[in-house]
C-alpha cells in the first residue's frame, strides 16, 4: 500500500511565524503535490514537484515557498504565516512523472490554524 | 483550463437509495476524470478513474460514473446507499501531465 504521512495532524501557529509542513512518501514516486482545502472551494494546488529540486507554481502559490531535496519528502513552507492562510493542508504523490492518468494518492492533511 | 463543477455542495438520500453525485467537466483536450472520496478527518482516496478506455467505469464500494462526452459528464451513482457512504466526495480532472483540478466537493449524507 502506498503511504503518504504528513507531519503534523494539527498545528497552531501565531501571525508572522515560518511554518514547515513535511510529507513523506515511500513508494518512490516522481510527483509530490500541495493542496490547501476549504470548504466550498474544495481542493486548490499550491505547488508541485516532478523530480528532485524541481518545483511549479499551482494556482495559489502566494504566500508559500516549497522544498524537495530527496525524493521522498516534499515541504511545505509558509514563509510568515497570516491568518488568511489557516486552512487545512492536503499532501499527494503519484508514481510516474507528469502521466495523465496515474492515481494520486493522498496524506491525511494538516489542519493549521493561525492565530 | 480545464475545470469541474460539481452540482449540488450537499445531498441527502435515504438508506437503500440510489446516490447520484453530479460532475461536469471542462476541458480542451481529452480528458481523464477521477472520483475520490473523503471520510471524517482523512485524507482523500480514490473511488474510481476514467481514462479513455471503457466509458462506464466501475470503483469500489459499489460505485461507478459514465463518461458521457456529448454531456461532458462524469456522474457519480450506487444503487443503494449505506450508513457507511456518507462522506465528502470529489470529482476531478487532469490533463496528460497530471495536473489535477478538483470540484467543490459534495457532502454526501445518508438517513437511516
Amino acid at each position: 500500500d502506498v503511504k503518504v504521512t504528513q507531519s503534523s495532524r494539527y498545528l497552531v501557529k501565531r501571525t508572522g511565524e515560518k511554518v514547515f509542513l513535511e510529507c513523506v512518501q515511500d513508494m518512490d514516486h516522481e510527483n509530490m503535490f500541495w493542496y490547501r482545502q476549504d470548504p466550498g472551494l474544495g481542493l486548490r494546488l499550491i505547488y508541485f514537484s516532478y523530480d528532485v529540486k524541481m518545483k511549479e507554481k499551482g494556482d495559489i502559490p502566494e504566500g508559500y515557498s516549497v522544498s524537495r531535496e530527496k525524493k521522498e519528502r516534499f515541504s511545505l513552507i509558509l514563509e510568515s504565516a497570516s491568518t488568511n492562510q489557516t486552512s487545512m493542508y492536503l499532501c499527494a504523490s503519484s508514481f510516474r512523472r507528469r502521466a495523465g492518468t496515474d492515481t494520486q494518492y493522498f496524506g491525511p492533511g494538516t489542519r493549521l490554524t493561525v492565530l | 483550463a480545464q475545470s469541474v463543477t460539481q452540482l449540488g455542495s450537499h445531498v441527502s438520500v435515504s438508506e437503500g437509495a440510489l446516490v447520484l453525485l453530479r460532475c461536469n467537466y471542462s476541458s480542451s483536450v481529452p480528458p481523464y476524470l477521477f472520483w475520490y472520496v473523503q471520510y471524517p478527518n482523512q485524507g482523500l482516496q480514490l473511488l474510481l478513474k476514467y481514462t479513455s478506455a471503457a466509458t462506464l467505469v466501475k470503483g469500489i464500494n459499489g460505485f461507478e460514473a459514465e463518461f458521457k462526452k456529448s454531456e461532458t459528464s462524469f456522474h457519480l451513482t450506487k444503487p443503494s446507499a449505506h450508513m457507511s457512504d456518507a462522506a465528502e466526495y470529489f470529482c476531478a480532472v487532469s490533463d496528460r501531465l497530471n495536473d489535477m483540478r478538483f470540484g467543490a466537493g459534495t457532502r454526501l449524507t445518508v438517513k437511516p
